[in-house]
């Protein structure tokens, strides 16, 4: 059973500080990873994706892979209270011609003015 | 923008009602997908199509079907509500097109439909 953990918190940061928010995967020949923002009540949205090892970088938020430790990160600048939401890590493998998205379960994360 | 629009945002029916959810994105997407979101549980997928008439089925397609008559249109149905059947429903299409044909990342999401069976 292919699985995506992610620690579901919830991560309080203040204001003005970095959040960082975890994702582990079981599966070793996963290619495509993603990071998905879902505000309470709304449906999920995609923010960022990342596809070989280091950063990736886009305005506030960047995107980490280690993928030796099979390991994605989200680091998100200057935390606005706009950023409270619930992130979720989503992970593909890819076998043959077709694809399997697998969502972790999320990350609340909930920015304090 | 990617629009993908489903019909109902909130329903309530009661147990074994045939229950129909309704799909439609304008982007000529390949490829759309059918998910139910319950707390603790995460986002678990319940059926995909890849084409027009092609249905594959997820990983808890159990008491649901779907149907996939159009391309911009995909359809699920529960053929007899139950109770445990009560959730968020999220459809979503991708491009597939490509390298990414039988892909489904970068998904785009409707609304949802919050369903209720009494």
């Amino acid at each position: 059973q292919k699985e995506v953990e992610q620690n579901s918190g919830p991560l309080s940061v203040p204001e003005g500080a970095i959040a960082s928010l975890n994702c582990t995967y079981s599966d070793r020949g996963s290619q495509s990873f993603f990071w998905y923002r879902q505000y309470s009540g709304k449906s999920p949205e995609l923010i960022m994706s990342i596809y070989s090892n280091g950063d990736k970088e886009d305005g506030r938020f960047t995107a980490q892979l280690n993928k030796a430790s099979q390991y994605v990160s989200l680091l998100i600048r200057d935390s606005q209270p706009s950023d409270s939401a619930t992130y979720l890590c989503a992970v593909i493998s890819y076998g043959g011609s077709q694809g399997n998205l697998i969502f972790g379960k999320g990350t609340k994360l909930s920015v304090k003015p | 923008d990617v629009k993908v629009t489903q019909s109902s945002r909130y329903l309530v029916k009661r147990t074994g009602e045939k229950v129909f959810l309704e799909c439609v994105q304008d982007m000529d997407h390949e490829n759309m997908f059918w998910y139910r979101q319950d707390p603790g549980l995460g986002l678990r997928l319940i059926y995909f199509s890849y084409d027009v008439k092609m249905k594959e089925k997820g990983d808890i397609p159990e008491g649901y079907s779907v149907s996939r008559e159009k391309k911009e249109r995909f359809s699920l149905i529960l053929e007899s509500a139950s109770t445990n059947q009560t959730s968020m429903y999220l459809c979503a299409s991708s491009i597939g097109q490509g390298e990414f044909k039988w892909s489904n990342e970068k998904l785009f999401f409707g609304s949802g439909t919050q369903l209720s069976v009494l």
